[in-house]
């Protein structure tokens, strides 16, 4: 099992640029999320899908984050335009149902916007 | 200027002693709790799990404590060693309209000394 595998491990990119976030579930996992960890906030979750569905996106920060789920095993995050106060490590992390069991995160993307 | 961030609580240890680690959490509906390592470059790995039906877990070296009336969880680590250095965070899993997804705590520095 190679687990949850994120892609890329580390992003740079200028202020204004589209960041496109990449995960791959482990398979046969139904719920996968996405969460940010900063030093600021910790880790917080953004968005959430169960059975590819967004079930709760209230932790999405703004219009310039959007994520996708077109399949059960692939999803993206994507952030445009991108802004410097977006740095941070974001996680996938995905789990076999609700409730939390089994829940296991990917090595992260580290994201720095300059 | 000075940037602010989270201050997180910190443990120091002596290799070889044992560690108590503290959480406390809000959602009195929370029915499963987990404990998370997380070390420097890497996503969060699980440690030990609970559910709201039980108040003590064990694991290897490792004892999940949880206290419904307080609403706290405790992590202990036994004959502590320099590997477990490490950021560990305790999650909680809600019931009702959060279930299904993870609030995690913002983390205790665990630093052991050879």
């Amino acid at each position: 099992d190679a687990g949850v595998i994120q892609s890329p491990r580390h992003e740079v990119t200028e202020m204004g640029q589209e960041v496109t976030l990449r995960c791959k579930p482990i398979s046969g996992h139904n719920s996968l999320f996405w969460y940010r960890q900063t030093m600021m906030r910790g880790l917080e979750l953004l968005i959430y899908f169960n059975n590819n569905v967004p079930i709760d996106d209230s932790g999405m920060p703004e219009d310039r984050f959007s994520a996708k789920m077109p399949n059960a095993s692939f999803s993206t995050l994507k952030i445009q335009p991108s802004e410097p106060r977006d740095s941070a490590v974001y996680f996938c992390a995905s789990s076999p149902a609700a409730g939390g069991y089994g829940y296991t995160f990917g090595s992260g993307t580290r994201l720095t916007v300059v | 200027g000075e940037s602010v961030g989270l201050h997180l609580p910190t443990l120091s240890v002596q290799e070889g002693d044992n560690s108590i680690i503290n959480c406390a959490y809000s959602n009195s509906a929370s029915d499963y709790f987990i404990w998370y390592k997380q070390e420097s470059g890497k996503g969060p790995q699980f440690i030990i799990d609970i559910r709201s039906n039980m108040d003590k877990r064990q694991g290897q070296r490792v004892t999940v404590l949880l206290n419904k009336t307080v609403k706290h969880l405790s992590l202990q680590i036994a004959a502590t060693q320099p590997g477990d250095s490490a950021v560990y965070f305790c999650a909680e899993s809600g019931g009702g309209t959060s279930y299904g997804k993870l609030t995690f705590g913002q983390g205790t520095i665990l630093t052991v000394h050879p």
